[in-house]
């Protein structure tokens, strides 16, 4: 079994509906992240979490939320959706102390139309 | 957050030593040197991370300068599989930003039979 996972792998959904992409870990770390990527370009972080009682805004978190409803689950929410929030999204998480490497999930693909 | 330099693409025989560039010209003393790398749109996965000494591990080598201006990661015989965009970055050690890495186009490295 995958340590990282991501539900949904696939989404379409329309303008101004309310969408939850959750993401799950058996890695047991405590940090965890939310970035999205657009087409021909690198990953920008969205949202990430320390530990379940903190969570700090990335450098894109307009028109996003997230909550981290224990210490292997962090959902990204995006309450009314639009075409431009049309992305690939990853999950990672990371060790609190130790080298900092990221695990990725295998990414949500969302389309909004 | 340093940022970094990388050429957008790079190709390589089957079998020879890719050597990938990065500068970071910025960096500072208690930034570490990151890669990794992203096949198609999969999650992106680590490869390997220095502060000043060159490091090895079973994908990879990292070369990092005297001055920390700038690095090599160097596979030493390529394959088709290593095909992917390979992402250079810099993160601090310790504070608030301790973990987040921040992604920028990274080098496209295409292994050729």
């Amino acid at each position: 079994d995958a340590d990282v996972t991501q539900t949904p792998r696939n989404r379409i959904t329309k303008t101004g509906k309310r969408i939850m992409l959750e993401c799950s870990q058996t890695k047991g770390h405590d940090r965890m992240y939310w970035y999205r990527q657009d087409p021909g370009l690198g990953l920008r972080l969205i949202y990430y979490s320390f530990d379940v009682k903190d969570i700090n805004k990335g450098e894109i978190s307009d028109g996003y939320s997230v909550s981290r409803q224990a210490q292997a689950k962090f959902s990204l929410s995006l309450e009314s959706a639009i075409p431009n929030q049309t992305a690939l999204y990853f999950c990672a998480t990371s060790y609190a102390g130790g080298t900092r490497e990221q695990f990725f999930g295998p990414g949500t693909r969302l389309t909004v139309l | 957050d340093a940022k970094t330099t990388q050429p957008p693409s790079m190709d390589c025989a089957e079998g020879r030593a890719a050597n990938l560039p990065c500068n970071h010209s910025t960096i500072s003393g208690n930034e570490y040197v990151y890669w990794y790398r992203q096949i198609h749109s999969q999650g992106p996965q680590y490869i390997i991370h220095g502060l000043k000494n060159n490091e090895t591990n079973e994908m990879a080598s990292l070369i990092i300068t005297e001055d920390r201006k700038s690095s090599t990661l160097i596979l030493p015989h390529a394959t088709l599989r290593d095909t992917a965009v390979y992402y250079c970055m810099v993160a601090n050690a310790g504070g608030t930003s301790y973990g987040k890495l921040t992604f920028g186009q990274g080098t496209i490295l295409t292994v050729h039979p």
